[in-house]
C-alpha cells in the first residue's frame, strides 16, 4: 500500500464547482504539503501544515483552502474552480528532522476544469 | 528568494550513454539538495540527496555532489538504461520557515534502445 494516498486520481469538472482533493498518509509524519505541477514550471507550493493546528499559505494559495482533519489527513479545496486551476496536484509529507529530511509524494491528482 | 535552475530538456540518449543534467541553485543559507525522479503517471520519488558541502548523494547508479563554491548539484550516471526514461527534478530545501522544496522546472530524459 502507498504511504501517501491521494484521491481522486483524476477529476474533470466544470467552472464554478467546488472540488475537494484528499490526502492521507501512513508515514506518521507531522508535516504535510500541497503542490501543483504545471508543464514547464516544476512544482509550486500551495499550502503546508506542520501539525493539526498549524496551517500556512504557500506561494500560490489564492483560490485554494485546506483542512487538516487529523495528523494523517490533509485536504485541498477549490471553492469555485476556474480553468487556470487545471493542473496536476501533489500531496507530500515529511518528518520533523532538520535539513535533510526528504519529502514523500503521493501519485498525484490530475484535475481538469472545463 | 531561493531558486533552482536546471538544464532544459528534453534530453535524448542511447542506452549505455553517459548522462549529465546540470543544476545550479541560489540560496541565502545552506540548503539541503535533492534530485527527484518522476516516471510517467506517477508521483515524485526521491532519487538522492546531499545535506552539506562536498557531500555526494548516490542511488541506482546516479550520483550528484554538493558543490558550494559553484552552487551546483549536477546529476550524473555513467551508463543509462531505457528504464531511466523519466522527468528529473532538482530541488533545494529551505532551512527554517516552511522548509518547503523549491524545484527546478524538470528535465525530461528519453533513453532509446
Amino acid at each position: 500500500d502507498a504511504d501517501v494516498t491521494q484521491t481522486p486520481r483524476n477529476r474533470i469538472t466544470k467552472t464554478g464547482k467546488r472540488i475537494m482533493l484528499e490526502c492521507s498518509q501512513t508515514k506518521g509524519h507531522d508535516r504535510m504539503y500541497w503542490y501543483r505541477q504545471d508543464p514547464g514550471l516544476g512544482l509550486r507550493l500551495i499550502y503546508y501544515s506542520f501539525d493539526v493546528k498549524d496551517i500556512n499559505k504557500g506561494e500560490i494559495s489564492d483560490g485554494y483552502s485546506v483542512s487538516r482533519q487529523a495528523q494523517a489527513k490533509f485536504s485541498l479545496s477549490l471553492e469555485s474552480a476556474i480553468p487556470n486551476q487545471t493542473a496536476l496536484y501533489f500531496c507530500a509529507t515529511s518528518g520533523n528532522g532538520q535539513g535533510g529530511q526528504p519529502q514523500h509524494f503521493g501519485d498525484g491528482t490530475r484535475l481538469s476544469i472545463l | 528568494g531561493d531558486s533552482v535552475t536546471q538544464m532544459e530538456g528534453p534530453v535524448t540518449l542511447s542506452e549505455e550513454a553517459f548522462l549529465t543534467i546540470n543544476c545550479t541553485y541560489t540560496a541565502t543559507g545552506y540548503p539541503s539538495l535533492f534530485w527527484y525522479v518522476q516516471y510517467p503517471g506517477e508521483g515524485l520519488q526521491l532519487l538522492l540527496k546531499a545535506t552539506k558541502a562536498d557531500d555526494k548523494g548516490s542511488n541506482k547508479g546516479f550520483e550528484a555532489t554538493y558543490r558550494k563554491e559553484t552552487t551546483s548539484f549536477h546529476l550524473e550516471k555513467g551508463s543509462v538504461q531505457v528504464s531511466d526514461s523519466a522527468v528529473y527534478f532538482c530541488a533545494l530545501k529551505e532551512r527554517g520557515g516552511s522548509e518547503k522544496l523549491v524545484f527546478g522546472k524538470g528535465t525530461k530524459l528519453t533513453v532509446n534502445p
